[in-house]
């Protein structure tokens, strides 16, 4: 099975701040891979599709970029509406989660 | 518009089953895929299984291989997701997801682009 690992595990960041999330795969999975953003009690959302690619309707400000085995999240300005947990998921075989970052105010 | 509208919150006894049920609308049921992931109190996402609304194709989790089912009735565009011999552990919130696709010159890329509300199961004695 791949592993997936993000880090950090959580951080805390100000309005404004730019944030940047890693995950990290245990092989090779190209850009199979997708991030999640979910809020206290909800369902998760798709903000990242194949690594790069934005959902339709996300804010421009999430960027993905990576392949292979390292990825990142990024967010641009940090804004009040997105202190939530970020998931990464592999999509290269069956899928997988990363054990999530929490992103809280500072 | 697309919507994936799970059943309410269960509460079982250990060794006992639960069978959640995922009803989809605004896009062709059997066009696409749909995935069960669970989410235990506090902690993260995890997959579940997987099948295809279009051929009853199926892909579970190792750690559930045998004792779950998921299955489709198209003629209601609803996807179940069975479980059986409950444990403690087995508490969580239970989601469906539908699976779509990106692709380019090389792959098809696999994500979740819609989820159900998600289902609380209980399990306790």
């Amino acid at each position: 099975d791949i592993q997936m690992t993000q880090s950090p595990s959580s951080l805390s960041a100000s309005v404004g701040d730019r944030v940047t999330i890693t995950c990290r795969a245990s092989q090779s999975i190209s850009r199979h891979l997708n991030w999640y953003q979910q809020k206290l009690g909800k369902a998760p959302k798709l903000l990242i599709y194949a690594a790069s690619n934005l959902q339709s309707g996300v804010s421009s400000r999430f960027s993905g970029s990576g392949s292979g085995t390292d990825f990142t999240l990024t967010i641009s300005s940090l804004q009040p509406e997105d202190f939530a947990t970020y998931y990464c998921q592999q999509s290269h075989s069956s899928w997988t989660f990363g054990q999530g970052t929490k992103v809280e105010i500072k | 518009q697309v919507q994936l509208v799970q059943s309410g919150a269960e509460v079982k006894k250990p060794g006992a089953s639960v069978k959640v049920s995922c009803k989809a609308s605004g896009y062709t049921f059997t066009s696409y895929g749909i995935s069960w992931v669970r989410q235990a109190p506090g902690q993260g996402l995890e997959w579940m299984g997987w099948i295809s609304a279009y051929n009853d194709n199926t892909n579970y989790a190792q750690k559930f291989q045998g004792r779950v089912t998921v299955t489709t009735d198209t003629s209601t565009s609803t996807a179940y997701m069975e479980l059986r011999s409950l444990r403690s552990d087995d508490t969580a919130v239970y989601y469906c997801a539908r699976v779509s696709y990106y692709s380019d010159s090389s792959a098809y890329y696999y994500h979740f682009d819609y989820w159900g509300q998600g289902t609380l199961v209980t399990v306790s004695s």
